[in-house]
């Protein structure tokens, strides 16, 4: 198979702090990993592309400053949500093409609530 | 701009009939496409994919169905049941291990 995993489930931080979210792939390699945010009753909008050993790709309008992505390894990458506020409150979700399986394979999400 | 559409929020169907879940594009490079079924609080899980070079992929009681030029592409879903009520959502890409658009989902109630 091809398992992702990501943890926390779900997290909730004071606004000002920030949160470290992470996904790692258990039985294969990721040279790239993409994160994903979902707002209630939206789609999921790639937030960046994350590559092994470089740096990450930021869609635009995503501040990279704020959603740092750190791919230090093949199996994990984090995104840390920095000085988090109400409006980052969301569901991050990361997703894994997996070679083995021919497909995408998702991590089970994030659910971030800023207070 | 929303490059792919699930125009139906929602869906409920009889237990034991077809669902049918539909979605449109608007970009004629995306050359591969996928569902994925959702449960509340958890990550999408891969349900099917079709390529452009096809036209229709089964897999059990799941069949995509593509039309290239209308840029559409429909799931169904037959018989349904129950454990099959969750979140669908599209998604296309220009190129396998690319980046991919998602629609925002229909959400499917099959009633027992």
């Amino acid at each position: 198979g091809a398992v992702v995993s990501q943890h926390p489930s779900w997290v909730i931080c004071k606004s000002g702090t920030s949160v470290k979210i992470e996904c790692r792939s258990l039985d294969f390699q990721a040279t790239t990993m993409f994160w994903y945010r979902q707002f209630p009753k939206q789609s999921l909008m790639l937030m960046a592309t994350s590559n092994e050993g470089s740096k990450a790709t930021y869609e635009q309008g995503v501040e990279k400053d704020k959603f740092l992505i750190n791919h230090a390894s093949l199996t994990l990458s984090t995104l840390t949500v920095t000085s988090a506020h109400p409006e980052d409150s969301s569901f991050y979700i990361c997703s894994v093409y997996a070679w083995s399986v021919n497909g995408y394979t998702f991590g089970s999400g994030t659910r971030l609530t800023v207070v | 701009d929303q490059q792919v559409k699930q125009n139906s929020p929602s869906l409920s169907v009889q237990e034991g009939r077809i669902s049918i879940l539909n979605c449109d594009y608007t970009n004629s490079m995306f050359d591969y496409f996928l569902w994925y079924k959702k449960y509340p609080a958890e990550g999408p899980t891969f349900l099917i994919s079709i390529s452009s070079i096809k036209d229709k992929n089964e897999d059990g009681r799941f069949t995509v169905f593509l039309n290239k030029s209308a840029k559409h592409l429909s799931l169904h879903i037959v018989p349904s049941q129950p454990g099959d009520s969750a979140v669908y959502f599209c998604a296309a890409s220009a190129g396998t291990g690319n980046q991919f658009y998602f629609g925002t989902g229909t959400s499917l109630t099959v009633i027992p």
